[in-house]
């Protein structure tokens, strides 16, 4: 089993639709949680981090449910700007250093 | 913001050749970078910690030597990669972050590496 599974989709959406992504994670003792965006062939930025009260960015909104050990990510109002792959990252230890990355959920946002 | 430069952004080589690839923060120090690696529709592997000033952190299933690591100073990591041959084509990225800042790891922008 992967450390970080992801649906890899891809999802079509038009502009202005609300889609959301999943992410499970293997390792129980798991402490830090982020979402990060890669655009095609570039390195991948950090969107913002899950915390376990849920935290919302604008248009983003994060979930984390460590019972179930699975992080979600909300995208409200998509733009033409947000098509790019989503990455589900988990530290087990804690903090930014050693990151596992799910292999990604990519996005198309269409006119 | 802090600012991590990789160099070169793309190498096309012959197999056989060794390839060096550079990771700097240009504005901060770092006792430790990342070293991943990532093939197409992929997710990043992390290989190696690097640490200033001592040996790098492996990890499962990455053979250190062919994958060489220096981490001279607090602000350059070289990754070689040695005799590289088709299978090592990929994308390697490099990561830092302040040293003790807490802060989010900054990526460089990757190399792309093509050995044929």
């Amino acid at each position: 089993r992967k450390e970080v599974e992801q649906d890899p989709g891809p999802f079509n959406v038009p502009e202005g639709a609300t889609v959301a992504f999943n992410c499970t994670y293997s390792n129980s003792a798991s402490q830090s949680f982020f979402w990060y965006r890669q655009d095609c062939r570039k390195e991948p930025k950090l969107l913002m981090s899950v915390y376990s009260s849920g935290n919302e960015d604008g248009r983003f909104t994060a979930q984390l449910n460590r019972a179930s050990q699975y992080i979600s990510l909300l995208i409200r109002d998509s733009k033409l700007s947000d098509s790019a792959t989503y990455l589900c990252v988990v530290n087990p230890s804690g903090g930014y250093n050693k990151l596992i990355f799910g292999a990604g959920t990519r996005l198309a946002v269409h006119p | 913001g802090a600012v991590v430069s990789q160099h070169p952004s793309w190498v096309i080589c012959k197999s056989g050749t060794s390839v060096k690839i550079e990771c700097r923060s240009l504005d901060f120090q770092a006792t430790t970078m990342f070293w991943y690696r990532q093939f197409p529709k992929q997710s990043l592997m992390l290989m190696a910690t690097s640490n200033e000033g001592s040996k790098a952190t492996y990890e499962q299933g990455v053979e250190k030597d062919k994958f060489l690591i220096n981490h001279a100073s607090l602000t350059l990591s070289t990754l070689t990669v040695t005799s590289a041959h088709p299978e090592d084509s990929s994308f390697y990225i490099c990561s830092a972050s302040p040293q003790g800042s807490g802060q989010p790891q900054h990526f460089g922008d990757g190399t792309r590496l093509s050995i044929l």
